[in-house]
């Protein structure tokens, strides 16, 4: 089975744009979380879909908002872009079925700088 | 309060000995879940071992097991004869609830693992 891929792996941004990352879960899994992870606040949980609905989010700011598709690919998206979202942003696929399997198979992660 | 706390930032093993990276958690929820995740220098981060509230057995895969203590909501990871490749960063992480109602995982700030040759 291929893995969670996340495009793009690398991406430089200017204050006050917008980013829109994709994350393709492994296949037969229909929950899609996202992760923010930096030096200062270590891994943070954005929000989690499963088919096609948030079924649960995370503390942070209206900025960050996502959706899934019916193929249960994901996209994150960061408008009005600042600094300090500048990190290394982790999907994570899973069933998301009660009865297990219960872990999280991670991407690789896309690397966003903001200048 | 913390929901998962890890209280070594860094940890050296020697290579073909046994290391244990400790975790606390916190929750008042009868059902969760834990995880331990390891994330190399390339950053990617690859699931190691699960271990469930009810889960009468403490979890082994391969040569890492999961000493957990339900009563001291604890949930070490014991990695036994270290090798060179096991230098990275470990994660323990917890889900809480019931999966069906959402996936809100917790993460511990990470314990630094180097194996000395």
């Amino acid at each position: 089975k291929a893995g969670v891929t996340q495009t793009p792996r690398y991406l430089i941004k200017t204050r006050g744009q917008q980013v829109t990352l994709s994350c393709s879960p492994i296949s037969g899994h229909r929950s899609v979380s996202w992760y923010q992870q930096t030096p200062g606040q270590g891994l943070q949980f954005l929000f989690e879909y499963f088919s096609e609905t948030q079924r649960n989010k995370g503390n942070f700011p209206g900025r960050f908002s996502g959706r899934q598709f019916s193929n249960s690919r994901s996209e994150m998206n960061v408008s009005t872009l600042e600094l300090g979202d500048s990190a290394l942003y982790l999907c994570a696929s899973s069933p998301g079925l009660a009865g297990g399997p219960y872990e999280q198979y991670f991407g690789p992660g896309t690397r966003l700088t903001v200048t | 309060a913390q929901k998962i706390t890890q209280t070594q930032p860094g940890m050296f093993v020697q290579e073909k000995e046994a290391v244990t990276l400790d975790c606390t958690y916190d929750t008042s929820d009868p059902s969760y879940g834990l995880f331990w995740y390891k994330q190399p220098s390339s950053g990617e981060m690859i699931f190691l071992i699960y271990q469930g509230s009810y889960d009468q057995q403490n979890a082994t895969e391969g040569r890492y097991s999961l000493n957990f203590q339900k009563a001291r909501k604890s949930a070490n990871l014991v990695i036994s004869a270290s090798q060179l490749g096991d230098s990275a960063m470990y994660f323990c992480a917890m889900r809480e609830g019931e999966v069906n109602t959402g996936n809100q995982f917790y993460f511990g700030t990470g314990t630094s693992l180097t194996v000395i040759p």
